[in-house]
């Protein structure tokens, strides 16, 4: 399977534990987003790569979460000191950058499920 | 801000009847808008798309048309069927590229 992978698939863990989560683009994507998911409600924009660069982060990423992708490859999206707020799916995304379009086709992953307790 | 408003669902329809699902935007500039699809228990799929004013995005029987002097983007399908159970995103991107999505619409379909 060549598509978006992301590790693991469900997380369960206490109040105020750190969790980190792992996504593996489609190969050759260089655009990588992440995404988070509440019950009920669309995709909400935290943050995006491009190749290693982050270009963009969203209000709602505090200072609690951290995106790295060191390489230009698989990125890593860790949450410190989890709240019980942060309970929701967590949807990462890969793109292409193409040239001399107007957008770039996103292809999600199955997304980690993060249950706080 | 950009946003994205769809109809409110679930939306309960039988085999092989007629769905609209409506969605409106708000964007600067001219948006790239999507639809996207969840089946349960599977991760979003990029059901159709349109990039500029008057295209039509088609896809598994699905269309939706940008229209840009009403802002929207509504989803019609002429025959439900039972298959086609998911929830629906409507989404749009800027030059950002990072999409905004919709809700989402629940939509149910009994044979």
């Amino acid at each position: 399977d060549t598509g978006v992978s992301q590790d693991p698939r469900h997380k369960i863990t206490k109040r105020g534990q750190n969790v980190t989560f792992r996504c593996d683009p489609i190969s050759e994507h260089n655009r990588l987003y992440w995404y988070r998911q509440t019950l009920g409600q669309g995709p909400e924009f935290l943050t995006y790569f491009q190749n290693e660069a982050q270009l963009e982060k969203s209000r709602l990423l505090s200072d609690r979460f951290s995106a790295e992708r060191p390489k230009g490859s698989f990125s890593t999206l860790e949450i410190q000191r989890t709240e019980q707020g942060d309970s929701a799916m967590y949807l990462c995304a890969s793109s292409p950058r193409l040239a001399k379009t107007n957008y770039n086709e996103q292809f999600f992953g199955p997304g980690t499920r993060l249950t706080v307790l | 801000g950009n946003s994205v408003t769809q109809m409110e669902g679930p939306v309960t329809l039988s085999e092989e009847a007629f769905l609209t699902i409506n969605c409106t935007y708000t964007a600067t500039g001219y948006p790239s808008l999507f639809w996207y699809v969840q089946y349960p228990g599977e991760g979003l799929q990029l059901l159709l798309k349109a990039t500029k004013a008057d295209d039509k995005g088609s896809n598994k029987g699905f269309e939706a048309t940008y229209r840009k002097e009403t802002t929207s983007f509504h989803l019609e399908k002429g025959s439900v069927q039972v298959s086609d159970s998911a929830v629906y995103f409507c989404a749009l991107s800027s030059f950002t590229d990072k999409l905004i999505f919709g809700t989402g619409t629940r939509l149910q379909v009994f044979p």
